[in-house]
């Protein structure tokens, strides 16, 4: 069985440019996060879906993030315009129960803002 | 809001050396999951802990949950290179499902 999926695995932009992330997650799994990671720093949760629903985006940046996930399976996560601070490596996990058992991530987007 | 803090923040220990990593939550947690992440890998789910004062062990590793439900800690006895990378614990407050992350504690481990 395939892990949850990422792409891009690497991204550098120009600040101002958007940027756009993919996860597909473990099948099965209707809950979906994504987490962004600061160099040295743990995970800190950005949004997460239950199913199709965002359910807690307290954390989201909404003047310039934003995520969708269309049928409660695949989702995205867009920057515009991307800033310099933006430089992180977001995570994308799912898992069978919010906040029980454990997620199981990606390998992570590296964004570089430059 | 609630914070997880992990001490030490970094442990360099020779291979054969035992290590220990504490971690403390300023709410109570309804369960403590605890991670390893290898570098420039991502997380990956260790063990979860339930019950107040449980303890687990994975060969080598032994996790512990605090009565108060508000600390846990990992132990891994004579530590190997393969442990190195960074232990993050991660809990949800009460009766929340929002999975914080604790600070992490990075393991060097050498010859």
């Amino acid at each position: 069985e395939a892990g949850v999926v990422q792409s891009p695995r690497y991204k550098i932009i120009e600040k101002k440019q958007p940027v756009a992330f993919w996860c597909n997650p473990i099948s099965g799994h209707n809950t979906l996060y994504w987490y962004r990671q600061n160099l040295g720093q743990g995970p800190e949760l950005l949004i997460r879906y239950e199913n199709e629903e965002a359910v807690d985006d307290s954390q989201l940046p909404k003047d310039r993030f934003s995520a969708e996930r269309l049928k409660g399976v695949d989702s995205t996560l867009k920057i515009q315009p991307a800033e310099l601070g933006d430089s992180a490596v977001y995570l994308c996990a799912s898992s069978f129960r919010q906040g029980w058992y454990g997620y199981t991530f990606g390998s992570g987007t590296r964004l570089t803002v430059v | 809001g609630q914070q997880v803090m992990q001490i030490p923040q970094y442990q360099h220990v020779q291979e054969g050396e035992d290590f220990t990593t504490y971690c403390n939550s300023s709410t109570t947690l309804s369960n403590i999951q605890w991670y390893k992440q290898r570098p420039g890998g991502h997380p990956v789910f260790l063990i979860q802990l339930v019950k107040s004062g449980e303890v687990k062990k994975q060969k080598r590793l032994t996790f512990q949950f605090g009565e108060a439900k508000k600390n846990s800690s990992l132990h891994i006895t004579a530590t190997q290179t393969t442990d190195v990378g960074t232990y993050f614990c991660a809990g949800p407050p009460g009766t929340a499902s929002k999975l914080t992350f604790g600070t992490g504690t990075r393991l060097q481990v050498t010859l």
